[in-house]
């Protein structure tokens, strides 16, 4: 059974620092990986998606690598700032179905 | 577009009540499916759908009804609802196919709580 695994539950940094979120999973037979950001009392907002072929992808200062063969993703945030603070999820799906299994978060809090 | 709707946004239900919790999508995806968050157990997957007519079980589906008689709306029912059903719902949405349309779109939720 697939399990996800976000370290650590939750992240404390200044302004402008870079970091790094991780994502492990036990089976390496992903069909995808998707990020996802959650605000307070909100949905989730998708942030990017690396096929299970892929290594890694871009969207601005948001950077996710994929490694399948040791079972884990990271999420790097350059320069970060107060609006960066947020709930970041990691989700894998094992088919084309849509099917995701998530991580429990990791809750981010960029300090002025 | 409006995306992934969810109604009500909030509700509150005394137990052995019924409901149902509505989540339309106007992308035309084939495929949707239903979530709920908990503390400490992150979203599991209650029921999911590839297309009209065709729905399947998650991890979690008891207690829950569900049926696609459309692409766009995917409704979930409660048929007689306990306080363990207290949970934030989210309903999502993608298209079929591979490749970048797998991509998932997330509805706002409903926060549910049964007393």
């Amino acid at each position: 059974k697939q399990e996800v695994t976000q370290i650590p539950a939750a992240l404390s940094v200044p302004e402008g620092e870079n970091l790094v979120l991780n994502c492990s999973f036990t089976d390496s037979a992903i069909y995808n990986l998707q990020w996802f950001r959650q605000d307070p009392g909100k949905g989730l907002t998708s942030l990017l998606l690396i096929q299970s072929s892929q290594r890694e992808q871009t969207s601005g200062r948001l950077n996710a690598s994929l490694d399948k063969s040791s079972g884990r993703s990271t999420l790097y945030i350059a320069a970060s700032q107060p609006g960066d603070s947020a709930t970041y999820l990691c989700a894998v799906g094992s088919s084309n179905t849509g099917k995701l299994i998530f991580g429990q978060g990791t809750t981010l809090q960029v300090k002025p | 577009n409006a995306g992934v709707t969810q109604t009500p946004k909030f509700q509150v239900l005394k137990t052995g009540q019924s409901m149902t919790l509505q989540c339309a999508q106007d992308m035309n995806h084939e495929y949707m499916s239903w979530y709920r968050q908990d503390p400490g157990m992150g979203l599991r997957l209650i029921h999911y759908s590839v297309g009209a007519g065709i729905t399947d079980q998650g991890e979690v589906p008891n207690g829950y009804n569900v049926s696609r008689s459309t692409t766009e709306d995917f409704p979930l029912r409660l048929l007689s609802a306990a306080p363990s059903q207290t949970s934030v719902y989210f309903c999502a949405s993608k298209k079929a196919g591979g490749g970048a349309v797998n991509e998932q779109f997330f509805g706002p939720g409903t926060r549910l709580t049964v007393l």
